[in-house]
């Protein structure tokens, strides 16, 4: 069946590093979103994966390993602004998403 | 600014009526979404288009409808709404369907 699974909640400290994991099972693969959404907002693209290995840019980086069916964003040198969730969706073969129910990230000063 | 316009940004409405959420884009997308976002649930597919005069069903079809008669629009329509259909409405947009996602503000939909 199809199943993506990311933590809950995660917390963070300003200036610090945290990273976001997320694990998916779905009928087949065409690709890896991660998006950002701070409360009551619309999601916002962040990036995209569909092959092996890491994507940087900026202050945020996405890793993909398709054979392992996981994936991490990962954020570095954590602001205030960067408090808000973020959702992992995988593009099945039909095209169409499947979406993680998002991690909620906090950041304390 | 181009972008999504849903409306309205939110609605109480009374149970057995009936409810047409509007979305527009200015970006001459060819696919369009909607999606209904729940707490502590994913963002889930209700219907799509992939290019003007096409639709299709997503995730969870049941009780919507829409119609897409031109590039811009794509409105959702509750024939007769009940109270599980209380939920945030995203539209969303995309050149192709492979392409990412861009979403309107959202509707917050109260069904009492």
């Amino acid at each position: 069946g199809q199943n993506i699974d990311q933590p809950t909640e995660m917390t963070a400290t300003e200036g610090a590093i945290v990273q976001i994991n997320c694990t998916y099972q779905t009928s087949g693969f065409n690709g890896l979103f991660w998006y950002q959404q701070h409360a009551g907002e619309a999601p916002t693209f962040l990036s995209y994966n569909v092959l092996d290995g890491l994507e940087e840019k900026g202050r945020f980086s996405s890793f993909l390993s398709r054979s392992k069916g996981y994936s991490y964003l990962l954020l570095k040198e954590l602001q205030m602004k960067d408090s808000a969730s973020y959702l992992c969706a995988v593009r099945e073969s039909n095209y169409q998403l499947i979406w993680g129910a998002g991690t909620k990230l906090i950041i304390k000063p | 600014i181009a972008g999504i316009t849903q409306a309205p940004t939110s609605q109480i409405l009374a149970a057995g009526r009936r409810m047409t959420l509007r979305c527009t884009q200015d970006m001459r997308h060819n696919a369009m979404y909607w999606y209904r976002q729940d707490l502590g649930l994913g963002l889930r597919l209700i219907h799509y288009s992939n290019t003007a005069g096409t639709t299709g069903k997503g995730e969870v079809p049941d009780g919507y409808s829409v119609s897409r008669a031109n590039t811009d629009d794509f409105p959702l329509t509750l024939a007769s709404a009940v109270p599980s259909q209380t939920s945030v409405y995203f539209c969303a947009s995309s050149e192709t369907n492979t392409g990412e996602l861009f979403f309107g503000e959202g509707s917050r939909l109260t069904v009492l």
